[in-house]
């Protein structure tokens, strides 16, 4: 099984509604990341979490909210989505405590706002 | 404000020869860098680290410099195959704070 996982994989929503995408690890990482990337933009950050109790906005938080239900899961929502939203989303984890800083990220998830 | 250039945004290259890709950074002072490779409407993967302390990283056919002096980092290919044709990212890395990515380099590797 993936050790990062978002579901769902592909969405597509209407302008206005709300919508949340979903982010599972089980690499046991403490930090997540929530990132958009869209052609010519390269990866942005949208929100990150070092911790359970820890949520940090990103460079382009506007639009969006999150919450770390767990030390596994984190999730974001567009609480009214809007076309610009439209982008391939993907989570990431990493691990402060072993000092190792890679990012591993998930499949991604294709969101289409029309 | 933290500014990454990746060189070129694409880059074709005969099968067998070494490709180089290039990240400049400015405004910047990272403690590590980092490279990913994506392939298209895929997740990044993690490739390789480079700290700052340390001039040169070797993985297989993979090596990474970083010149902290002058701001960056070369990413080489050696012998390089059709099937390292990918996006590859830099991603620069103050140790605490969350990664800054380039906007990639398009690497066609032709046979």
């Amino acid at each position: 099984d993936a050790d990062v996982t978002q579901t769902p994989r592909n969405r597509i929503t209407k302008t206005g509604k709300r919508i949340m995408l979903e982010c599972s690890q089980t690499k046991g990482h403490d930090r997540m990341y929530w990132y958009r990337q869209d052609p010519g933009l390269g990866l942005r950050l949208i929100y990150y979490s070092f911790d359970v109790k820890d949520i940090n906005k990103g460079e382009i938080s506007d639009g969006y909210s999150v919450s770390r239900q767990a030390q596994a899961k984190f999730s974001l929502s567009l609480e009214s989505a809007i076309p610009n939203q439209t982008a391939l989303y993907f989570c990431a984890t990493s691990d402060f405590g072993t000092g190792s800083y890679e990012q591993y990220f998930g499949p991604g998830t294709r969101l289409t706002v029309t | 404000s933290q500014k990454i250039e990746q060189n070129s945004e694409a880059l074709n290259i005969q099968e067998g020869k070494t490709a180089t890709l290039t990240c400049n950074y400015t405004n910047y002072s990272p403690a590590y860098l980092q490279w990913y490779r994506q392939d298209p409407g895929r997740g990044p993967v993690f490739l390789l680290l480079i700290r700052e302390n340390e001039k040169e990283k070797r993985k297989e056919r993979l090596k990474v410099t970083f010149d902290t002096t002058l701001k960056q980092s070369l990413f080489h290919i050696t012998a390089s195959q059709p099937a390292d044709s990918a996006t590859y990212l830099c991603a620069l890395d103050s140790g605490n704070t969350p990664l800054v990515f380039g906007k990639g380099t398009r690497l066609s590797v032709i046979a």
